[in-house]
């Protein structure tokens, strides 16, 4: 069956380092991959989307790799700050799909 | 402002009790859905409506309803709740019905039934 999984529930890390959190699939060949970041009792907001045929997608501090050999695209966030603390989820969707389909999100803690 | 807005935020009912949690975007998108988000599983989705009068399930549709008579709302019904349906639930919408397209949130309705 299909089968999304983000590292460890939670992860740790000091300020100002890269933060680096990983999403791997199972029994599903994506087209799109989108990462999204969640506050505590707020709606998931929008980040980053990469297509298949892209390796990487920046945007800021963000920067999103996407390996369909591996099965695997990895998250990373330089320059890490407390305001970066969050729950992050990653999502994929087939080409042909209406609908993504959600990992259950890593939990990011920014130490000062 | 763009932004998907659902009420109420916070819903407190017993077992059987018809409820309806409504759901309306500014941005006129085309695509709306509902998904659940309970500890360790995600968010799943319950419904998706990808323009007016046409909606389809999710992965979790059993227990629920939704209608799309106008582009802009997208209520959820549940018709008789029960306990497993306590979630927290968020409406999203998104300008065409592809995943290629971002996905705007609401800002979550958290229910509990008992």
């Amino acid at each position: 069956s299909q089968k999304i999984e983000q590292n460890s529930e939670a992860l740790n890390i000091q300020e100002g380092k890269t933060a680096t959190l990983t999403c791997n699939y199972t029994n599903y060949s994506p087209a799109y991959l989108q990462w999204y970041r969640q506050d505590p009792g707020r709606g998931p907001v929008f980040l980053l989307l990469i297509r298949e045929n892209e390796k990487e997608k920046r945007k800021e501090r963000l920067k999103v790799t996407f390996d369909t050999t591996l099965k695997q695209s990895l998250f990373h966030i330089t320059a890490s700050q407390p305001a970066d603390s969050a729950t992050y989820l990653c999502a994929l969707a087939s080409g042909s799909a209406r609908q993504l389909t959600f990992g259950s999100g890593t939990q990011l803690t920014v130490l000062p | 402002e763009a932004q998907v807005t659902q009420n109420p935020r916070y819903l407190i009912t017993v077992t059987g009790k018809k409820l309806t949690v409504t759901c309306s975007q500014n941005m006129n998108h085309e695509y709306m859905s509902w998904y659940r988000q309970d500890p360790g599983l995600g968010l799943r989705q319950i419904y998706y409506s990808m323009n007016v009068e046409v909606t389809d399930k999710g992965d979790v549709p059993e227990g629920y309803k939704v209608s799309r008579k106008e582009k802009r709302n997208f209520p959820l019904i549940l018709e008789s709740p029960s306990p497993n349906q306590t979630s927290l639930y968020f409406c999203a919408s998104s300008q065409r019905n592809t995943p290629s397209y971002e996905q705007y949130f609401g800002p979550g309705t958290r229910l509990t039934v008992t």
